[in-house]
């Protein structure tokens, strides 16, 4: 157990729907990222977070609307999704961002697995 | 371009004999990190070595660094079936991690 929860872990879904994937860490940490791991890709920074504020956003289609209400929680909305997108959706947090070193290790939830058809 | 890129793509040993991953990089780092990944699962940290540190031990993880050629191993002693697993290193830059492509390691018993 790494102290970060995603849910669901497995999601089908059709082009049209909307649903949202959801991250909860507790392990106290000011940093949260969701990522994008397709089979035979590298792993894809989508957004970062730090004390609630986006940091980062990697050029990800407006189709995924990323939400962090608090330190503690993070949301990633989908809709009108291709079946492009489907993928292993991976959230994890870290103490804060910055050179200092154990600062930014990641601890990361185990994934929801999304389907679009 | 991707910053960490680990060699080789994968990789199969016996049970018992050692396991080395390769990373290398194309700028300065403040640190370079070595995680696993079980099949479908999410990353877990194994181990972070500073960049003016050289080699760091962890169990049966020996990590090396040579800032001169941009350069890392990860080497796995005695290895287990359990071992079987992607091995990623991830490169840190002004607090930013970039992911390498990874290394699947499977350990036959």
């Amino acid at each position: 157990e790494t102290g970060v929860t995603q849910t669901p872990r497995h999601l089908v879904m059709g082009m049209t729907n909307k649903k949202s994937l959801k991250c909860e860490q507790h392990l106290g940490h000011n940093a949260m990222y969701w990522y994008k791991q397709s089979a035979k890709k590298p792993l894809e920074l989508m957004f970062v977070y730090n004390f609630k504020e986006q940091t980062e956003n990697n050029s990800v289609p407006s189709r995924f609307s990323p939400e962090c209400p608090n330190s503690s929680h993070l949301f990633l909305h989908l809709h009108t999704l291709q079946p492009e997108d489907s993928a292993l959706y991976l959230c994890a947090s870290s103490q804060d961002i910055g050179p200092a070193g154990a600062k930014n290790i990641q601890y990361f939830g185990a994934g929801t697995r999304l389907s679009v058809l | 371009s991707q910053q960490g890129e680990e060699d080789p793509q994968a990789l199969s040993i016996q049970e018992g004999e050692n396991a080395t991953m390769n990373c290398s990089y194309k700028t300065s780092i403040n640190n370079l990190q070595w995680y696993r990944q079980n099949s479908g699962r999410g990353l877990v940290h194994l181990i972070l070595i500073r960049s003016n540190e050289r080699e760091k031990h962890s169990g049966r993880l020996r990590v090396t660094l040579d800032t001169s050629k941009k350069s890392s191993s990860l080497l796995i002693t005695a290895s287990r079936a359990a071992d079987t697993a992607s091995y990623f290193c991830a490169t840190v830059v002004a607090g930013k991690s970039t992911f390498g492509d990874g290394t699947t390691l499977t350990v036959k018993p």
